[in-house]
Protein backbone atom coordinates (compact mmCIF):
# COMPACT_ATOMS: atom_id res chain seq x y z
CA UNK A 1 0.00 0.00 0.00
CA UNK A 2 0.86 3.58 -0.49
CA UNK A 3 3.02 4.46 2.46
CA UNK A 4 2.78 8.61 1.41
CA UNK A 5 -0.84 9.86 0.76
CA UNK A 6 -0.43 13.45 -0.96
CA UNK A 7 -2.63 16.19 -0.85
CA UNK A 8 -4.01 18.41 -3.08
CA UNK A 9 -3.64 16.62 -6.33
CA UNK A 10 -2.99 19.48 -8.03
CA UNK A 11 -2.55 23.23 -7.17
CA UNK A 12 -2.98 26.23 -9.15
CA UNK A 13 -1.90 29.46 -7.80
CA UNK A 14 -0.25 33.03 -8.81
CA UNK A 15 3.07 34.59 -9.02
CA UNK A 16 3.65 35.60 -5.06
CA UNK A 17 0.90 33.44 -3.84
CA UNK A 18 2.24 30.92 -1.19
CA UNK A 19 1.46 26.76 -1.98
CA UNK A 20 0.47 24.56 0.60
CA UNK A 21 1.08 20.75 0.20
CA UNK A 22 0.08 17.89 2.76
CA UNK A 23 1.51 14.59 3.37
CA UNK A 24 0.61 11.64 5.44
CA UNK A 25 1.84 7.96 6.29
CA UNK A 26 0.97 4.80 8.27
CA UNK A 27 4.42 3.60 10.13
CA UNK A 28 7.33 5.04 11.77
CA UNK A 29 9.73 6.75 10.41
CA UNK A 30 13.43 7.52 10.51
CA UNK A 31 12.51 10.57 8.04
CA UNK A 32 10.58 12.55 5.98
CA UNK A 33 11.81 13.70 2.45
CA UNK A 34 10.04 15.88 -0.44
CA UNK A 35 11.40 15.71 -3.53
CA UNK A 36 10.29 18.14 -6.46
CA UNK A 37 10.05 16.82 -10.30
CA UNK A 38 9.88 19.23 -13.25
CA UNK A 39 8.42 17.37 -16.22
CA UNK A 40 10.52 15.15 -18.02
CA UNK A 41 13.29 15.40 -15.55
CA UNK A 42 14.44 13.15 -12.21
CA UNK A 43 13.76 13.98 -8.66
CA UNK A 44 15.46 16.93 -6.68
CA UNK A 45 16.05 16.37 -2.96
CA UNK A 46 14.42 19.52 -1.38
CA UNK A 47 14.68 19.00 2.16
CA UNK A 48 14.95 15.69 4.72
CA UNK A 49 13.30 16.42 8.07
CA UNK A 50 14.38 13.77 10.70
CA UNK A 51 11.43 11.89 13.02
CA UNK A 52 12.60 13.54 16.51
CA UNK A 53 12.29 17.40 13.91
CA UNK A 54 9.02 19.69 14.20
CA UNK A 55 9.96 22.02 11.35
CA UNK A 56 12.65 22.72 9.54
CA UNK A 57 13.34 25.73 6.86
CA UNK A 58 15.31 25.90 3.86
CA UNK A 59 15.20 29.50 1.51
CA UNK A 60 11.68 29.73 0.56
CA UNK A 61 10.29 26.15 1.25
CA UNK A 62 9.13 25.21 5.14
CA UNK A 63 8.28 22.18 6.74
CA UNK A 64 6.46 20.59 9.48
CA UNK A 65 6.21 17.16 10.55
CA UNK A 66 3.78 15.83 13.50
CA UNK A 67 4.48 12.28 14.14
CA UNK A 68 1.51 12.06 16.42
CA UNK A 69 -0.61 12.44 13.17
CA UNK A 70 1.29 11.06 10.96
CA UNK A 71 1.29 13.99 8.68
CA UNK A 72 4.08 16.54 7.09
CA UNK A 73 3.14 19.89 4.98
CA UNK A 74 5.18 21.46 2.71
CA UNK A 75 4.98 25.29 2.16
CA UNK A 76 6.52 27.06 -1.08
CA UNK A 77 6.22 31.35 0.03
CA UNK A 78 6.38 33.73 -2.93
CA UNK A 79 6.06 30.80 -5.44
CA UNK A 80 7.46 31.73 -9.04
CA UNK A 81 6.63 30.18 -12.21
CA UNK A 82 9.57 28.40 -11.95
CA UNK A 83 8.35 26.46 -8.69
CA UNK A 84 5.73 24.90 -11.64
CA UNK A 85 6.64 21.03 -11.08
CA UNK A 86 5.32 17.76 -9.35
CA UNK A 87 6.43 17.70 -5.49
CA UNK A 88 6.36 14.15 -4.02
CA UNK A 89 6.76 13.53 -0.10
CA UNK A 90 8.84 10.12 0.73
CA UNK A 91 9.08 8.24 3.96
CA UNK A 92 12.03 6.57 5.13
CA UNK A 93 10.45 3.85 7.17
CA UNK A 94 12.38 2.18 10.28
CA UNK A 95 11.57 -1.38 9.36
CA UNK A 96 12.99 -1.25 5.62
CA UNK A 97 16.86 0.65 5.24
CA UNK A 98 17.27 1.75 1.71
CA UNK A 99 13.86 1.63 0.84
CA UNK A 100 12.15 5.25 0.15
CA UNK A 101 8.58 5.16 -0.45
CA UNK A 102 6.53 7.76 -2.61
CA UNK A 103 3.40 9.58 -2.07
CA UNK A 104 1.23 10.24 -5.01
CA UNK A 105 2.59 13.85 -5.47
CA UNK A 106 0.92 17.31 -5.85
CA UNK A 107 1.24 19.03 -9.34
CA UNK A 108 1.83 22.43 -8.63
CA UNK A 109 1.09 25.03 -11.33
CA UNK A 110 2.29 28.63 -10.71
CA UNK A 111 1.43 30.92 -13.61
CA UNK A 112 2.67 34.50 -13.84
CA UNK B 1 22.69 19.28 -14.80
CA UNK B 2 22.45 16.29 -12.24
CA UNK B 3 25.22 14.64 -11.08
CA UNK B 4 23.96 11.00 -11.80
CA UNK B 5 24.05 10.25 -15.17
CA UNK B 6 21.86 8.36 -17.32
CA UNK B 7 22.09 6.65 -20.94
CA UNK B 8 19.99 6.61 -23.54
CA UNK B 9 17.78 9.60 -22.58
CA UNK B 10 15.18 7.76 -24.89
CA UNK B 11 14.76 3.93 -25.93
CA UNK B 12 12.65 2.49 -28.42
CA UNK B 13 12.32 -1.21 -28.06
CA UNK B 14 10.69 -4.12 -29.43
CA UNK B 15 9.80 -7.37 -27.57
CA UNK B 16 12.30 -9.50 -28.59
CA UNK B 17 15.33 -7.03 -28.46
CA UNK B 18 18.04 -6.89 -25.91
CA UNK B 19 18.82 -3.85 -24.51
CA UNK B 20 20.57 -2.03 -21.02
CA UNK B 21 19.99 1.01 -19.41
CA UNK B 22 23.53 2.54 -17.95
CA UNK B 23 23.68 4.89 -14.88
CA UNK B 24 27.17 6.77 -13.78
CA UNK B 25 27.68 8.33 -10.58
CA UNK B 26 31.20 10.00 -9.15
CA UNK B 27 30.12 11.44 -5.79
CA UNK B 28 31.67 8.27 -4.05
CA UNK B 29 28.10 6.92 -3.03
CA UNK B 30 27.51 3.11 -2.36
CA UNK B 31 24.36 2.97 -2.47
CA UNK B 32 22.33 2.74 -6.17
CA UNK B 33 18.70 2.30 -6.76
CA UNK B 34 16.34 1.66 -10.08
CA UNK B 35 12.99 2.78 -10.26
CA UNK B 36 10.06 2.66 -12.34
CA UNK B 37 7.66 5.79 -13.35
CA UNK B 38 5.04 5.76 -15.12
CA UNK B 39 3.10 8.65 -16.33
CA UNK B 40 1.49 10.92 -13.00
CA UNK B 41 2.94 8.00 -10.76
CA UNK B 42 5.35 8.18 -7.83
CA UNK B 43 8.92 6.40 -8.76
CA UNK B 44 8.06 3.08 -7.55
CA UNK B 45 11.48 1.37 -6.40
CA UNK B 46 12.72 -1.96 -8.01
CA UNK B 47 16.06 -2.91 -6.99
CA UNK B 48 18.76 -1.34 -4.36
CA UNK B 49 22.22 -2.01 -4.69
CA UNK B 50 24.77 -1.53 -1.21
CA UNK B 51 28.40 -1.67 -1.84
CA UNK B 52 28.22 -3.14 -5.16
CA UNK B 53 26.11 -5.90 -4.40
CA UNK B 54 21.83 -6.47 -4.62
CA UNK B 55 20.64 -5.45 -1.40
CA UNK B 56 16.97 -5.36 -2.27
CA UNK B 57 14.85 -6.53 -4.85
CA UNK B 58 11.44 -6.04 -5.54
CA UNK B 59 9.94 -8.38 -6.68
CA UNK B 60 10.92 -7.61 -9.99
CA UNK B 61 10.35 -9.77 -13.04
CA UNK B 62 13.49 -11.79 -14.56
CA UNK B 63 13.23 -9.84 -18.03
CA UNK B 64 15.18 -7.19 -15.95
CA UNK B 65 18.64 -7.69 -14.33
CA UNK B 66 20.36 -5.62 -13.06
CA UNK B 67 24.07 -4.93 -12.49
CA UNK B 68 26.61 -2.76 -10.44
CA UNK B 69 30.26 -3.68 -12.17
CA UNK B 70 31.56 -0.70 -9.88
CA UNK B 71 30.89 1.58 -7.42
CA UNK B 72 30.30 4.36 -9.95
CA UNK B 73 28.33 1.82 -12.47
CA UNK B 74 24.65 0.81 -12.33
CA UNK B 75 23.32 -1.07 -15.11
CA UNK B 76 19.74 -2.19 -16.10
CA UNK B 77 19.40 -5.27 -18.93
CA UNK B 78 16.43 -5.83 -20.48
CA UNK B 79 15.26 -8.60 -22.39
CA UNK B 80 11.51 -10.02 -23.78
CA UNK B 81 9.97 -6.84 -22.33
CA UNK B 82 5.88 -6.45 -22.80
CA UNK B 83 4.26 -2.81 -23.62
CA UNK B 84 3.31 -2.73 -19.85
CA UNK B 85 7.04 -1.85 -19.44
CA UNK B 86 7.12 1.79 -21.10
CA UNK B 87 8.02 3.94 -18.38
CA UNK B 88 10.41 6.60 -17.20
CA UNK B 89 13.18 4.48 -15.57
CA UNK B 90 15.10 6.16 -13.16
CA UNK B 91 18.49 5.70 -11.28
CA UNK B 92 19.42 7.47 -8.18
CA UNK B 93 22.48 7.25 -5.87
CA UNK B 94 23.15 8.42 -2.17
CA UNK B 95 25.90 7.78 0.33
CA UNK B 96 25.29 4.71 3.08
CA UNK B 97 26.46 5.39 6.29
CA UNK B 98 27.55 1.77 7.83
CA UNK B 99 26.51 2.44 11.63
CA UNK B 100 22.93 4.20 10.92
CA UNK B 101 19.94 3.04 9.87
CA UNK B 102 19.07 6.58 8.38
CA UNK B 103 18.28 7.08 4.96
CA UNK B 104 20.09 9.76 3.58
CA UNK B 105 18.67 11.98 0.21
CA UNK B 106 18.93 10.14 -3.39
CA UNK B 107 20.02 12.01 -6.05
CA UNK B 108 18.38 10.84 -9.21
CA UNK B 109 18.94 11.15 -12.82
CA UNK B 110 17.10 12.39 -15.50
CA UNK B 111 16.29 9.11 -16.50
CA UNK B 112 15.85 6.49 -19.73
CA UNK B 113 12.18 7.10 -21.36
CA UNK B 114 11.63 3.26 -22.62
CA UNK B 115 9.09 2.61 -25.06
CA UNK B 116 8.22 -0.72 -25.95
CA UNK B 117 6.45 -1.78 -29.55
Amino acid sequence: SQQGEEDPQALSIQEGENATMNCSYKTSINNLQWYRQNSGRGLVHLILIRSNEREKHSGRLRVTLDTSKKSSSLLITASRAADTASYFCATARTDSWGKLQFGAGTQVVVTP
Amino acid sequence: DTEVTQTPKHLVMGMTNKKSLKCEQHMGHRAMYWYKQKAKKPPELMFVYSYEKLSINESVPSRFSPECPNSSLLNLHLHALQPEDSALYLCASSPKETNSNSNQPQHFGDGTRLSIL
